[in-house]
């Protein structure tokens, strides 16, 4: 079991540049969660899929982000433009529903 | 948004000693979770704790959860080094994949 793989690790910035952020859930997974975590915010539920769809994308921030899971095997998170306060470590989680997420590795962004 | 507070944020023992972390929030979950989460790493899950008083033990580590669901503690029993990382806990909601972290708290064991 790979786990969830997110890519890249790091991705360093210019502000007003896109960003595009991956994930590959665990295979069998249905629901697929994206996460930011900052020190001053702490973990932040951004939109979150099942069965490919988007069910809840309250806490996506602006319209500068925006997500898609184009299949069950893919996701990503695009930020367009980037500002520096997107500087964050951004997770990615699958699950069975109502079963306990699996986290990936994160991806840390820096936006300067 | 229902919010979940631990204390301390931060907490530095040296080895042997024992801890308590503290999550506690206004609001009744269905179920409570505590993750920890290493450098680099995503949170890893510990236990889900579902009943009002419910006891877990996971080897040195003790899982309670309050009576009316509103609050949890972890008890750690003469802490390692790697015990070091950062514990989150995670109430679960009404509804399905409803689930809010707590602030957490950044735990550092000193051999």
């Amino acid at each position: 079991d790979a786990g969830v793989i997110q890519s890249p690790r790091h991705e360093v910035t210019e502000m007003g540049q896109e960003v595009t952020l991956r994930c590959k859930p665990i295979s069998g997974h249905n629901s697929l969660f994206w996460y930011r975590q900052t020190m001053m915010r702490g973990l932040e539920l951004l939109i979150y899929f099942n069965n490919n769809v988007p069910i809840d994308d309250s806490g996506m921030p602006e319209d500068r982000f925006s997500a898609k899971m184009p299949n069950a095997s893919f996701s990503t998170l695009k930020i367009q433009p980037s500002e520096p306060r997107d500087s964050a470590v951004y997770f990615c989680a699958s699950s069975l529903t109502n079963s306990p997420l699996h986290f990936g590795n994160g991806t840390r962004l820096t936006v300067t | 948004t229902q919010l979940l507070e631990q204390s301390p944020q931060f907490l530095s023992i040296q080895e042997g000693e024992n801890l308590t972390v503290y999550c506690n929030s206004s609001s009744v979950f269905s179920s409570l979770q505590w993750y920890r989460q290493e450098p680099g790493e995503g949170p890893v899950l510990l236990v889900t704790v579902v009943t009002g008083g419910e006891v877990k033990k996971l080897k040195r580590l003790t899982f309670q959860f309050g009576d009316a669901r509103k609050d949890s503690s972890l008890h750690i029993t003469a802490a390692q080094p790697g015990d070091t990382g950062l514990y989150l806990c995670a109430g679960e909601g009404a509804g399905a994949n409803n689930l809010f972290f707590g602030t957490g708290t950044r735990l550092t064991v000193i051999p």
